[in-house]
């Protein structure tokens, strides 16, 4: 099974905070991608990363920004957190092989911001 | 572009009904095509795949076959449990870039 973890599972916080997100994976895999995920389901690729120095801007612009200094981890941060942003965030990672690249994901972090 | 359309939900089953989750792609060349299921409270993961054209892709009891030529990949199982109640979401890569291109997402209900 997956081996790719994010912290926390549940983040409760008021309007102005900094925080970062976690997440590690253990399988080595370069890929790496933060998604949001709205109340309707539908998910929005907001960062990704090919490897270590590589990180990306996904396809819904977010206010949030990432980090890829280490093989293993891909935290994002926000600055200045607002209920905006209040959202599921999914971490996934994958193998590079195109054209048939399945993802795994972790459990999510559910961030509300009060 | 590249996207992957779905039908919407909910759907509403009773338990031991036949399922069937209608999806359809727009890609350029031969995408990999995928399910993920993302059962409450949890991240998504892989259900199954297909990788050519006819490739049928199977696991727990649930079945997909791509088709090319209705550009279609229809999740379908015999007989539902309550415990296949989640969100299901069909998914391609492999179309010119590396980033997984994911349908709406279809919730499923199965009722005892």
């Amino acid at each position: 099974e997956a081996d790719i973890y994010q912290t926390p599972r549940y983040l409760v916080i008021g309007t102005g905070k900094k925080i970062t997100l976690e997440c590690s994976q253990t399988m080595g895999h370069d890929k790496m991608y933060w998604y949001q995920q709205d109340p309707g389901m539908e998910l929005h690729l907001i960062h990704y990363s090919y490897g270590v120095n590589s990180t990306e801007k996904g396809d819904l612009s977010s206010e949030s920004t990432v980090s890829r200094i280490r093989t293993e981890h891909f935290p994002l941060t926000l600055e200045s957190a607002r209920p905006s942003h209040t959202s599921q965030y999914l971490c996934a990672s994958s193998v590079d092989r195109a054209y048939n690249e399945k993802l795994f994901f972790g459990s999510g972090t559910q961030l509300s911001v009060l | 572009g590249n996207s992957v359309t779905q039908m919407e939900g909910p759907v509403t089953l009773s338990e031991e009904a036949f399922l069937t989750i209608n999806c359809t792609y727009t890609a350029t060349g031969y995408p990999s095509l995928f399910w993920y299921v993302q059962y409450p409270g949890e991240g998504l993961q892989l259900l199954l795949k297909a990788t050519k054209a006819d490739d049928k892709g199977s696991n727990k009891g649930f079945e997909a076959t791509y088709r090319k030529e209705t550009t279609s990949f229809h999740l379908e199982k015999g007989s539902v449990q309550v415990s296949d109640s989640a969100v299901y979401f069909c998914a391609l890569s492999g179309t010119g870039g590396f980033k997984t291109i994911f349908g709406a997402g279809t919730r499923l209900f199965v009722k005892a």
